[in-house]
Formats: structure tokens, C-alpha cells, sequence
């Protein structure tokens, strides 16, 4: 089982809301990942990082943002939600390029 | 940059049956290839990888071949049981600190 959680698992929030979706792990993994996931499956890469002070934006293009302050911590805020960052959010953290990549266990969000 | 195909999106097969699940990438530098299981709820678990220096490898029920000329590779799950049923993700790394580029994903239902 892999030490990676995430905080909420559901959240149900009004328009205009400031969020922070947080994830962390204790595995002492350099890099971590946010994806975010449409109901048809699909993972869209939004956000990474390869250690403390580093953020870079993925494939998919985000409102969100991202902060690595601490290795275990990898939060992302939507500083105004609409409805269309209704999404599945999942976290996911790797030492190396040919090592295994853990997921959390992901945060449900919808946005009325 | 790299590009993972997954086929088929979709596959139902009767309990006991085999279920196989082919992938193809695009770049030959591409040296290490995982695939995911998710569950209703759950973030995806890695259940199976390989490395490009191995033609296949088996863990029990299921097994994973790469066929680095043709440039694909494939899951193979025997014996299938209801429990398999989920949504599977095959993907691919370049290494270092790329972050792996997942295919779409096959929903498998295993009939009782």
C-alpha cells in the first residue's frame, strides 16, 4: 500500500470558491504529479514537479496552481471555481524515471 | 514527444476467458513501461512493468510482453476473474525526469 493521501476525498463547493486540494506522501519521493481525470477515464497530466521549489505545468492546460515548499507536500488551489473544474483530482508521486509511480487516492470535485 | 495508443477502449469477457490489452508508443528511446489498475473509487495501482531490456514478464494470472521493434506491448490477464474488472492504463517512460505518458485507458468486464 503506498504512503500517499489525499485530503478531501469529496468536496461539493458553490462557483467563485477559493480551494486547496491537498496531497502528501512519506515516502520521501522527489517527484509528484497532479492529474486530473474525466469521467471518460482518461488521466490528463496538469501539474509536476521534481522537488522543493520546482513546478512545472503538464499537457493539460489548468487553472490551477501548485506549490512544493516541503518533498511531501503538493498542494493545488483553484483560486475561483467554476463548474467546469468539476473533475476527478489525482496525486501521484515517483523517485526516479524508471521507478514505480504512486497514486493517492484521488479527490472527487464538484463544483455547483 | 512521446504518444501511448491503448486498445480497445472497452472489453468484456466471460469469467475464466483471457483478456489481452495491446498498447503502442512512439518514441523507440521509451525504456520502461507499467501498467495501472483502477478500481470504482480508487486511484489507479500499479500492477505490472516492464523494462526495455526484457521481452516479458509474469506475476501470476497476468503477464506483460514488449516487442521493441513493433514498438508495443501488451497485458495479458488469464483465468480472468470478476474481480478484474476495472479500468487498466498502460504507459510509458523516457527516463530521467520525463513524466510518464499514459494511454486512454480499456474498461474490462469480466462476466459471470
Amino acid at each position: 500500500e503506498a504512503d500517499i493521501y489525499q485530503t478531501p476525498r469529496y468536496l461539493v463547493i458553490g462557483t467563485g470558491k477559493k480551494i486547496t486540494l491537498e496531497c502528501s506522501q512519506t515516502m520521501g519521493h522527489d517527484k509528484m504529479y497532479w492529474y486530473q481525470q474525466d469521467p471518460g477515464m482518461e488521466l490528463h497530466l496538469i501539474h509536476y514537479s521534481y522537488g522543493v521549489n520546482s513546478t512545472e505545468k503538464g499537457d493539460l492546460s489548468s487553472e490551477s496552481t501548485v506549490s512544493r515548499i516541503r518533498t511531501e507536500h503538493f498542494p493545488l488551489t483553484l483560486e475561483s471555481a467554476r463548474p467546469s473544474h468539476t473533475s476527478q483530482y489525482l496525486c501521484a508521486s515517483r523517485v526516479g524515471g524508471a521507478d514505480t509511480q504512486y497514486f493517492g487516492p484521488g479527490t472527487r470535485l464538484t463544483v455547483l | 514527444g512521446e504518444n501511448v495508443e491503448q486498445h480497445p477502449s472497452t472489453l468484456s469477457v466471460q469469467e475464466g476467458d483471457s483478456a489481452v490489452i495491446k498498447c503502442t508508443y512512439s518514441d523507440s528511446a521509451s525504456n520502461y513501461f507499467p501498467w495501472y489498475k483502477q478500481e470504482l473509487g480508487k486511484g489507479p495501482q500499479l500492477i505490472i512493468d516492464i523494462r526495455s531490456n526484457v521481452g516479458e514478464k509474469k506475476d501470476q494470472r497476468i503477464a506483460v510482453t514488449l516487442n521493441k521493434t513493433a514498438k508495443h506491448f501488451s497485458l495479458h490477464i488469464t483465468e480472468t476473474q470478476p474481480e478484474d474488472s476495472a479500468v487498466y492504463f498502460c504507459a510509458a517512460s523516457l527516463g530521467g525526469n520525463t513524466p510518464l505518458v499514459f494511454g486512454k485507458g480499456t474498461r474490462l468486464s469480466v462476466i459471470a
